[in-house]
């Protein structure tokens, strides 16, 4: 079993809807939470970074942490063809992100 | 500000040969990781430096990867004999709040 499970879809939606991408863990020490955004052909850039349990919003971009589950999530309001990507979690034990480790990735197809 | 570069961007390598990659961080970011990423996959840890110690090489698949980063700014991933099951994009990292990514090395052996 993966430290981080991640449905790597694919997932389609209409342009509008409300987007719920999702991730499993298994190791506990897990404190820092990450939402990563990788277009075609780029490197990963970082949408989301949240530490310990709770939420944070970002625009249209919402980030939730349930440490006693070891889930997390990313919500998309009001999705766009442009948010259109492949969407990594990551997270980490420490600040310095030595042992930061990835999902598999969720790829997202906005459509107009 | 400039972010992480990477060259060079595209690679094809026959089976066997030597190829260096290199890695170009922000310019005052200690920590600077290597990732693996294969298609369809998320990245996959190869190694970490801070400044030019490495720290960690636990996820280098073999002896024939070797990582430095000798005056704790530019580092080069060095893939020795390279073999087919070596094409990936190779992502490197500095490290802030988060990591910022390089936009990569794809990789291909043919």
């Amino acid at each position: 079993q993966k430290e981080v499970e991640q449905d790597p879809g694919p997932l389609s939606v209409p342009e509008g809807a409300i987007v719920s991408l999702n991730c499993t863990y298994s190791n506990s020490a897990f404190q820092y939470f990450m939402w990563y955004r990788q277009y075609s052909r780029k490197g990963p850039e970082l949408l989301m970074y949240t530490y310990s349990s709770g939420n944070k919003e970002d625009g249209r971009f919402t980030a939730q942490v349930d440490k006693s589950s070891k889930y997390i999530s990313l919500f998309i309001r009001d999705s766009q063809p442009s948010d259109s990507a492949t969407y990594l979690c990551a997270m980490s034990s420490t600040y310095n992100n030595n042992d930061m480790r990835f999902g598999a990735g969720t790829r997202l197809t906005v459509k107009p | 500000g400039a972010g992480v570069s990477q060259s060079p961007r595209y690679k094809v390598a026959k089976r066997g040969q030597d190829v260096a990659l290199r890695c170009d961080p922000i310019s005052g970011h200690v920590s600077l990781f290597w990732y693996q990423q294969a298609l369809g996959q998320g990245p996959e840890f190869l190694t970490y430096f801070q400044n030019e110690a490495q720290l960690d090489k636990s996820g280098l698949p073999s002896d024939r990867f070797f990582a430095e980063r000798p005056e704790g700014s530019v580092s080069t991933l060095k893939i020795q004999r390279t073999q087919q099951e070596d094409s990936a994009v190779y992502l490197c990292a500095s490290s802030s709040a988060g990591l910022d990514f390089g936009p990569g090395t794809r990789l291909l052996v043919l």
